[in-house]
C-alpha cells in the first residue's frame, strides 16, 4: 500500500458525460500528479499541482481540469468524454515539487460506453 | 521531450531463472524510478536511483547517468514476478516523469 488513495477503483459512463476523480496524497506529501495509462499512447503525465497551486502541465486536453485544494486532496475532472478517454487514471503524490520519488495510488479505471 | 526506451519488450523466464532490464534514456536526468505494475493494474515502487546502486531482496538496480541507462536485475525469479516493469525518468529542471513502454515479465513454473 502506497498510502496514496484513489476513488472510485472503477467507473462506466457514457459519451457526453462528465465525471470526477478524487485522490488523496500520502500524508506530508505536497505534490500531486495525474497520469492517464492507455493502450495506445502508454502512460503518460498529465497535470501537477504542488501545494495548491499548479506546477506543470503535460498532455492534457483542454476538456479535462484538475485543482488541488486545501486539504491537498485533488480533483481530475474529464468532461465531454468520448470512447477514446477510456484509460485508467493513476495519482501519485510526492513530498517536494522536484526530484523525489513518486507514490502512485491504486487508479481509476474509466470506461465509456 | 526526452525519450526512454526499455529493452526486451517482452522475457518469458523458467521460475528460478535470474534476468536483466535495460532502460535507456536520451537526455540527463534528475529522477529515476523503476515500477512494477501486476496483473490488477497497481504500479508499485521498486527503486528510486537516478544514480548508483540499490538492492531491495532479489532485486537490484544500477544507474549509469553520464552513460545515460539503468538496469533492473530480477534473481531466482519467481511466478509472482509476472507483470510489467516500467522505467520513468525526470528530466533535469522538470518534476514530472516520462515512461518507457515496459517490459512484460512473464516466470512460469
Amino acid at each position: 500500500d502506497s498510502g496514496v488513495t484513489q476513488t472510485p477503483k472503477h467507473l462506466i459512463t457514457a459519451t457526453g458525460q462528465r465525471v470526477t476523480l478524487r485522490c488523496s496524497p500520502r500524508s506530508g506529501d505536497l505534490s500531486v500528479y495525474w497520469y492517464q495509462q492507455s493502450l495506445d499512447q502508454g502512460l503518460q503525465f498529465l497535470i501537477q499541482y504542488y501545494n495548491g497551486e499548479e506546477r506543470a502541465k503535460g498532455n492534457i486536453l483542454e476538456r479535462f481540469s484538475a485543482q488541488q485544494f486545501p486539504d491537498l486532496h485533488s480533483e481530475l475532472n474529464l468532461s465531454s468524454l468520448e470512447l477514446g478517454d477510456s484509460a485508467l487514471y493513476f495519482c501519485a503524490s510526492s513530498v517536494r515539487s522536484t526530484a523525489d520519488t513518486q507514490y502512485f495510488g491504486p487508479g481509476t479505471r474509466l470506461t465509456v460506453l | 521531450g526526452i525519450q526512454v526506451e526499455q529493452s526486451p519488450p517482452d522475457l518469458i523466464l523458467q521460475e528460478g531463472a535470474n534476468s536483466t532490464l535495460r532502460c535507456n534514456f536520451s537526455d540527463s536526468v534528475n529522477n529515476l524510478q523503476w515500477f512494477h505494475q501486476n496483473p490488477w493494474g497497481q504500479l508499485i515502487n521498486l527503486f528510486y536511483i537516478p544514480s548508483g546502486t540499490k538492492q531491495n531482496g532479489r532485486l537490484s538496480a544500477t544507474t549509469v547517468a553520464t552513460e545515460r541507462y539503468s538496469l533492473l536485475y530480477i534473481s531466482s525469479s519467481q511466478t509472482t514476478d509476472s507483470g510489467v516493469y516500467f522505467c520513468a525518468v525526470g528530466e533535469s529542471g522538470y518534476s514530472t516523469l516520462t515512461f518507457g513502454k515496459g517490459t512484460m515479465l512473464l516466470v512460469s513454473p
